[in-house]
């Protein structure tokens, strides 16, 4: 299995541009995860889909982030208009539920600066 | 709210001397703790579940502890390759929600 896996692994913009970063989960996980870490808070997660279903978007810090899942194996992540404040890295992470939270398995996340 | 906190923030260790990491928590009703390590550049890697007071995981050179109030990584013997950031996460709600502190950066010296 070749894991999740993210796009684009890096990536450099200037405040106003539209961001999309993107995931594939793992085959068979009904869980993904979009969070964001920096230095000064860590990894803090920003919405969960069950079955292509968003559950829980209470931390999307706010209506400049939108994430979406059409199907169960792809997602993204979209910032618009990006400001300086969102240079973060952004994982992607899913998991199979079975009732409990189970193990997350992480992509290699997506460094964004935005200048 | 649920908070994890992770103590200290940066662990410089000689290889072979063996150390302790603490995660304390405060929740509204534990359902399970997990550790990460995160190396530079990459996402956490899943090293152990605690599910209740008393439990304990190990592996290699890894044990974690669980109490009512806070998680212990116990490491023995360190070797460099153990260097990287050890971070902890409670889930306490329903469905798969969980919360990270901010990490352990452990660096072994040769």
């Amino acid at each position: 299995d070749a894991g999740v896996i993210q796009s684009p692994r890096h990536e450099v913009t200037e405040m106003g541009q539209e961001v999309t970063l993107r995931c594939k989960p793992i085959s068979g996980h009904d869980y993904l995860f979009w969070y964001r870490q920096t230095m000064m808070r860590g990894l803090e997660l920003l919405i969960y889909f069950n079955n292509n279903v968003p559950i829980d978007d209470s931390g999307m810090p706010e209506d400049r982030f939108s994430a979406k899942m059409p199907n169960a194996s792809f997602s993204t992540l979209k910032i618009q208009p990006s400001e300086p404040r969102d240079s973060a890295v952004y994982f992607c992470a899913s998991s199979f539920g079975r009732g409990g939270a189970e193990t997350q398995y992480f992509g290699p996340g997506t460094r964004l600066l935005v200048l | 709210e649920d908070q994890v906190t992770q103590s200290p923030e940066a662990l410089r260790l000689q290889e072979g001397e063996s150390s302790s990491l603490n995660c304390s928590y405060t929740v509204s009703g534990l359902r399970g703790l997990f550790w990460y390590r995160q190396d530079p550049g990459k996402g956490p890697e899943f090293l152990f579940t605690l599910y209740s007071a008393g439990e304990e995981k190990e592996k290699e050179r890894l044990k974690a502890t669980l109490t009512k109030k806070e998680s212990f990584l116990h490491i023995t013997a360190p070797k460099p390759e153990d260097s990287a950031t050890y971070l902890c996460a409670v889930w306490s709600g329903g469905y798969q929600k969980v919360t990270f502190g901010t990490g352990t950066k452990l660096q072994v010296i040769p």
